[in-house]
Parts: structure tokens; C-alpha cells; sequence
């Protein structure tokens, strides 16, 4: 299907372990972010991307990972995971750095027990 | 640092009302702002973009506007129905830092009640 997918939807994991949240789109996006939705936080920046091989920090980096070897595909992974970082995390794709709409994907629920 | 501000944070209506969202923000040096729709457990629909130099902007019953020069957004939606129950997101897209991230607000949660 057309447009941006995020994987899983839903993941419980322990503390200390590594997970990884996919997110791929398809309408060859330059730019792609990563945000975690919080209650009384809003939605933050974690990292963006403005190309293959280019990426960059956002407003909370810090426990994060991220890679883009492919403009399609952005994964996020938390390599040592906290429960701080239970949260609902986003993706976002636009087109370029024009005025374009951002577009999300479905969320991934992260729970840290 | 930007900051978006959402009042009222809940708002229920019955069903067939106009109505107002607000949005605020502290920097008036924006490229442009967009309104989402969110839906429970769901991800974002975008819902309008509004760029730096216009106005406003309409898309079937609701209708965006935007002063820049006083740091305000209104969604209009008019004729309400319980399909528009949701919460509404502002956010305003800011500099060339970030990517030009997007700066939310934290959404009226709207309910329409039959």
C-alpha cells in the first residue's frame, strides 16, 4: 500500500533490551522524521533525516538511534531501553525542504516494563 | 523557542454547531502551519497547510486561518457531526534548524455529541 507504515504497532520489551521500530514509505520523501507523543509533552523531535545517509539530532536524542541507508526506510532503535521511553512513537515523511505537507504514520505503542 | 499553545484543551458540542479552535504561538517567524486530526490509538491526518503568506485555507467544512503577525490560528469547523469527534493538532513548522521540525501544540480534544 501507498504511503507511510510503521511497524510494529504495538511492543512491550524489557529494560536494558535493544529495539528497533521500522517505518518505510513510499512516496520517495527526502526528508523523514521520528517523534514520541507524551501526555503533557506534545509531540517531540527525536531525529530527522534529509536524505539517504544523512541524519540529525531533534529535540530528544538522547537513548536513540537511527540510520537511513535507503530514502524509503528510516528505523528507530532504542539501544538500551528505559522505562522514560515508554511512549507512542511517530514517523513523519515531506517531500522536500518546500513548503509540503508532513505526514505521519499509524504510531507505534512502546511499553518498557 | 517556538511555542504552540491549544485552548481549549476540551471542548463538547452537540451535534450541528459551528465552531472554534484556537492556536498560538511565540514566534511569528514561521514557514507555515498545519492542522492534524487524531483520532484514539491512531496516527495523524493531516487536515490543512497553511503557508507563511496566506490567509486562510479551506478544505470542505472546516476552514483554517492564520496572523502572523499576531501568532494566532483558528480551525473553523462548521456544521459539526459526532464523525468530527477527535483531537485537533496545531503545528507550526519553524527555521531551517531540525530539518524545519514541526512544533505542536498539545490538541483540543474535541467531542460531538449526537
Amino acid at each position: 500500500d501507498a504511503g507511510i507504515t510503521q511497524s510494529p504497532r504495538y511492543k512491550i520489551t524489557e529494560t536494558g533490551r535493544q529495539v528497533t521500530l521500522m517505518c518505510h514509505q513510499t512516496w520517495s520523501h527526502s526528508y523523514m522524521f521520528w517523534y514520541r507523543q507524551d501526555l503533557g509533552h506534545g509531540l517531540r523531535l527525536i531525529y530527522y533525516s534529509a536524505a539517504a545517509d544523512i541524519t540529525d539530532k531533534g529535540e530528544v536524542p538522547d537513548g536513540y538511534v537511527v540510520s537511513r541507508s535507503k530514502t524509503e526506510n528510516f528505523p528507530l532503535t532504542l539501544e538500551s531501553a528505559t522505562r522514560s521511553q515508554t511512549s507512542v512513537y511517530f514517523c513523519a515523511s515531506r517531500q522536500g525542504p518546500s513548503n509540503t505537507e508532513a505526514f505521519f504514520g499509524q504510531g507505534t505503542r512502546l511499553t518498557v516494563v | 523557542k517556538q511555542e504552540v499553545t491549544q485552548i481549549p484543551a476540551a471542548l463538547s458540542v452537540p451535534e450541528g454547531e459551528n465552531l472554534v479552535l484556537n492556536c498560538s504561538f511565540t514566534d511569528s517567524a514561521i514557514y507555515n502551519l498545519q492542522w492534524f486530526r487524531q483520532d484514539p490509538g491512531k496516527g495523524l491526518t493531516s487536515l490543512l497547510l497553511i503557508q507563511s503568506s496566506q490567509r486562510e485555507q479551506t478544505s470542505g467544512r472546516l476552514n483554517a486561518s492564520l496572523d502572523k503577525s499576531s501568532g494566532r490560528s483558528t480551525l473553523y469547523i462548521a456544521a459539526s457531526q459526532p464523525g468530527d469527534s477527535a483531537t485537533y493538532l496545531c503545528a507550526v513548522r519553524v527555521g531551517e534548524t531540525s530539518g524545519s521540525r514541526l512544533t505542536f501544540g498539545e490538541g483540543t480534544q474535541l467531542t460531538v455529541n449526537p
